[in-house]
């Protein structure tokens, strides 16, 4: 199947800074990509849709000036946690189709504390 | 209605066993149903797929059923082995909208 690298696999950083995270599809255009959040033992929530070079539509109740993605090119996505706060911290993983409703593929996952 | 309800939380199968993983929806206009399996610390990784158009999909030891008239498909997975200790998510989506997951199922297979 096709790759989908989600960089960096894990990032502490000091609450009140942004950390960004990248998505890239490494062998595929992706006109779609998506953010989600995991926390321990529970499913994928889904925070935002990006569509390359249009604004993301974010899911009720993420804020969009906190979480902001940014989808500059069909093969990379990102995702910055701006001031961040220990609540934060969490499993964000991003994923890649090439059009709606196809196989999305998944990165690896990036694992941020907040501290 | 646009929930996929993914049972049971948790199953232990001994190894050589038959794991099944139920799961059911409301949106008649879900048109794609795949399945992920997810390590600890990794992302999921799609297993196996479905359109409502078949009813049985078989990929080596993974099959999907799937029930259109009960909204209702499953995943069974023959002689189950230790490395197949996982979370499995089923899920579904409905052209050109988002994937809806399950809530997973936590799988463990005694060696």
């Amino acid at each position: 199947g096709a790759v989908v690298s989600q960089h960096p696999s894990w990032v502490i950083c000091k609450s009140g800074t942004s950390v960004k995270i990248e998505c890239r599809s490494l062998d595929f255009q992706a006109t779609t990509m998506f953010w989600y959040r995991q926390f321990p033992k529970q499913s994928l929530m889904l925070m935002a849709t990006s569509n390359e070079g249009s604004k993301a539509t974010y899911e009720q109740g993420v804020e969009k000036d906190k979480f902001l993605i940014n989808h500059a090119s069909l093969t990379l996505s990102t995702l910055t946690v701006t001031s961040a706060h220990p609540e934060d911290s969490s499993f964000y993983i991003c994923s890649a189709s090439a059009q709606m409703n196809t196989e999305a593929f998944f990165g690896q996952g990036t694992r941020l504390t907040v501290v | 209605q646009q929930q996929v309800k993914q049972s049971p939380q948790s199953l232990i199968v001994q190894k050589g066993g038959i794991s099944i993983i139920n799961c059911a929806y409301e949106n008649t206009a879900f048109d794609y149903f795949p399945w992920y399996q997810q390590f600890p610390g990794k992302g999921p990784a799609l297993l196996i797929a479905i359109r409502p158009d078949v009813s049985e999909k078989k990929e080596g030891r993974f099959t999907i059923s799937f029930n259109k008239s009960a909204k209702q498909f499953s995943l069974h997975i023959m002689d189950s082995q230790p490395g197949d200790s996982a979370t499995y998510f089923c899920a579904a989506s409905i052209i050109d909208d988002k994937i809806i997951f399950g809530k997973g199922t936590r799988l463990h297979i005694l060696p």
